[in-house]
């Protein structure tokens, strides 16, 4: 199986400032048909995950523009413009190119 | 508005099977792939397998070959997941989520204890 390494495994950061996660594969993420399954995924405390961007960079509807995500082949960041209250919990990325495995997740706080 | 609503907490014994549901609304259920996810208390989301409702085609993870069985009905747009041989390490929530995207069920907390 594919393994997803997140780091760090812990964000503390103060509000209103910007926040970065890093989510490296152990293959690349290239799938035969030249599209990058790699996912990235909200989940808040007590909640559901929800999915926040899609193939590396699409953001999923109704997702904050404050969210973006880049990267290519096995390296791959979510960065986080602006850090609200909201955006507390825990943060997986997902690759879907081969059998489907989830990294380890970040857990962001407030500081 | 698109929901999945899952059924409620199970207990069971090892060794037991136990059979979650997850009921869709506000879409058509045959247009999506339904996925289903578990979590184990402070681990990683774990992928279990998908079934296309138009079909009935599955595909499952290998760690769940053989333990594992996805279902639905169309006529009440409900998805199924059924685990067998259960034993202490399957105590988790687990998630039914369409197209593994926006859109997720509740979760369903199964408890596997003698």
């Amino acid at each position: 199986d594919v393994v997803m390494t997140q780091s760090p495994l812990s964000l503390p950061v103060t509000l209103g400032q910007p926040a970065s996660i890093s989510c490296r594969s152990s293959q690349s993420l290239v799938y035969s048909d030249g599209k990058t399954y790699l996912n990235w995924f909200q989940q808040r405390p007590g909640q559901s995950p929800r999915r926040l961007i899609y193939e590396v960079s699409n953001r999923d509807s109704g997702v904050p523009d404050r969210f973006s995500g880049s990267g290519s082949g096995t390296d791959f960041t979510l960065k986080i413009s602006r850090v609200e209250a909201e955006d507390v919990g825990i943060y997986y990325c997902l690759q879907g190119t081969q059998t489907i495995t989830f990294g380890q997740g970040t857990r962001l706080e407030i500081k | 508005q698109v929901q999945l609503v899952q059924s409620g907490a199970e207990v069971k014994k090892p060794g037991a099977s136990v059979k979650v549901s997850c009921k869709a609304s506000g879409y058509t259920f045959t247009d999506n792939y339904m996925h289903w996810v578990r979590q184990a208390p402070g681990q990683r989301p774990e992928w279990m397998g998908w079934i296309k409702p138009n079909s009935g085609d599955t595909n499952y993870a290998q760690k769940f070959q053989g333990r594992v069985t996805m279902t639905r009905d169309t006529s009440i747009s409900t998805a199924y997941m059924e685990l067998s041989e259960l034993t202490s390490d399957d105590t988790a929530v687990y998630y039914c989520a369409r197209d593994l995207g926006l859109y997720w069920g509740q979760g369903t907390l199964v408890t596997v204890s003698s």
